[in-house]
């Protein structure tokens, strides 16, 4: 069965400081991997998804994220924080080879920016 | 217009009582699906639907059904709600190749 380990419940940073959230998977094979952010009050917005070629993605808001195939992690990185970017940020998997398969998600990080 | 459309936004109701959330999606999509948030939790799977005729059962299933009355609409019940089952509950739709996940903006529901 597949699994998401997301391993911070809660991190804070400062406005312009570097972020990186943490996220392990458990597949047997090569997965398709997304990470999300709920605003407060709103739903889930997708910010990047891997499931082929280059192993860094980039994806909306100045986020990033790198599939290290050897770790099993998919961690989202940003260079600079900015404050708008509190919110929690989940983890995602989904099997390549199980089409009928619906996405299993991470427990999430909430991310608090100090001014 | 959101593509992915709940209502109830928020209800309240009391322990024992019938509660429907809709859902009805424009982005043509045959997937459907229904999660539940709780804090700490992340999301965890109720049902799924890949097409009109098929439902699925989710990792946490019990105490709820569905109803998927049309491509466009998916439907989840709770027969007789209990407190455990205050939630934040989402809808979502995806569609090919990578089945990423396309969310409305919840149904935050209170059982007293």
């Amino acid at each position: 069965a597949q699994s998401v380990t997301q391993p911070d419940i809660h991190i804070t940073v400062s406005e312009g400081a570097s972020l990186e959230l943490r996220c392990n998977y458990s597949y047997g094979a090569t997965p398709y991997l997304f990470w999300y952010v709920q605003s407060p009050g709103q739903g889930l917005q997708l910010l990047l998804k891997y499931f082929s070629g280059d192993t860094l993605v980039q994806g909306i808001k100045g986020f990033e994220a790198e599939f290290k195939r050897s770790q099993s992690s998919f961690n989202l990185r940003k260079p600079s924080v900015h404050w708008s970017d509190a919110a929690e940020y989940f983890c995602a998997v989904r099997g390549m080879d199980t089409g009928r398969r619906a996405l299993t998600f991470g427990s999430g990080t909430i991310l608090q920016v100090q001014p | 217009d959101a593509d992915v459309t709940q209502t109830p936004r928020n209800r309240i109701t009391k322990t024992g009582k019938r509660i429907m959330l809709e859902c009805s999606q424009t982005k043509g999509h045959d997937r459907m699906y229904w999660y539940r948030q709780d804090p700490g939790l992340g999301l965890q799977l109720i049902y799924y639907s890949f097409d009109v005729k098929d439902i699925n059962k989710g990792e946490i299933s019990d105490g709820y059904s569905v109803s998927r009355q049309a491509q466009a609409k998916f439907s989840l019940s709770l027969e007789s709600a209990i407190p455990n089952q205050t939630a934040l509950y989402f809808c979502a739709t995806s569609g090919p190749p990578t089945g990423e996940l396309f969310f409305g903006e919840g149904s935050r529901l209170t059982v007293l």
